[in-house]
């Protein structure tokens, strides 16, 4: 069975310093895309990064990059150079390829402090 | 490019009375569409997802069920509202391919008193 697990249920950051909020994730299947999104306390979910099974580099969008260990079945997301507008919710979530259902964790609520 | 739009943005709704939530999308054909609800504070719960016209997959036996009567249009019903049925709902669209991303709507706030 697939499952992706959030253990840091609220996080404190410093604005403009780097934080890095975990994601695991278990499935047997070696083809899967990792993904995090970020809501906001209006409620809508914005896609922020993906990454590929297959991807041998970690992805990166801007200050966005999700630090992708394959053996550690591992992949954080880290946000450098804090925003206040950064403080939200972020939920990773995962597709084993060629399925339709996508897997949530139970997010890790990110607060940044001036 | 695609769009995603739900509505109504908030909904208050006594118990027992049906419901009807709508989700379209735009610029884009034959997608994957899916409704999730969120308790406050918790993660997404899938409810249901459809790979085309007419098919449906039910995740969770409850009192909701789903519609795709057009190929960018998702249905989210209940003859009768239960108080357990207050919620934040979320609509998604993804493209179905092998390494798509999901998209998700502005959200459906529903209050059932």
């Amino acid at each position: 069975a697939q499952k992706i697990t959030q253990t840091q249920p609220g996080m404190f950051v410093q604005e403009k310093e780097a934080v890095t909020l975990d994601c695991t994730y278990d499935t047997s299947d070696p083809s899967y895309g990792l993904f995090w999104y970020k809501q906001p306390s209006s409620g809508e979910m914005i896609f922020l990064i993906y990454q590929g099974s297959y991807d041998q580099q970690n992805a990166t969008e801007g200050r966005y990059s999700l630090n992708f260990q394959k053996a550690r079945k591992s992949a954080n997301l880290v946000i450098s150079a804090s925003q206040l507008g950064d403080s939200a919710m972020y939920f990773c979530a995962m597709r084993i390829y060629n399925f339709n259902k996508f897997y949530f964790g139970s997010g890790t609520k990110l607060n940044v402090k001036p | 490019s695609q769009t995603i739009h739900q509505w109504p943005a908030t909904l208050v709704q006594p118990v027992g009375s049906p419901l009807s939530l709508e989700c379209t999308v735009e610029g884009t054909s034959n997608p994957n569409l899916y409704w999730y609800r969120q308790a406050a504070g918790r993660g997404l719960q899938l409810l249901f997802y459809s790979v085309g016209i007419g098919q449906i997959s039910s995740e969770v036996p409850q009192n909701l069920s789903a519609s795709r009567p057009q190929d960018r249009q998702f249905i989210l019903s209940s003859k009768k509202l239960l108080l357990s049925d207050s919620g934040f709902y979320l609509c998604a669209w993804s493209n179905g391919g092998a390494t798509d991303t999901q998209y998700f709507g502005p959200g459906t706030r529903l209050t059932v008193l």
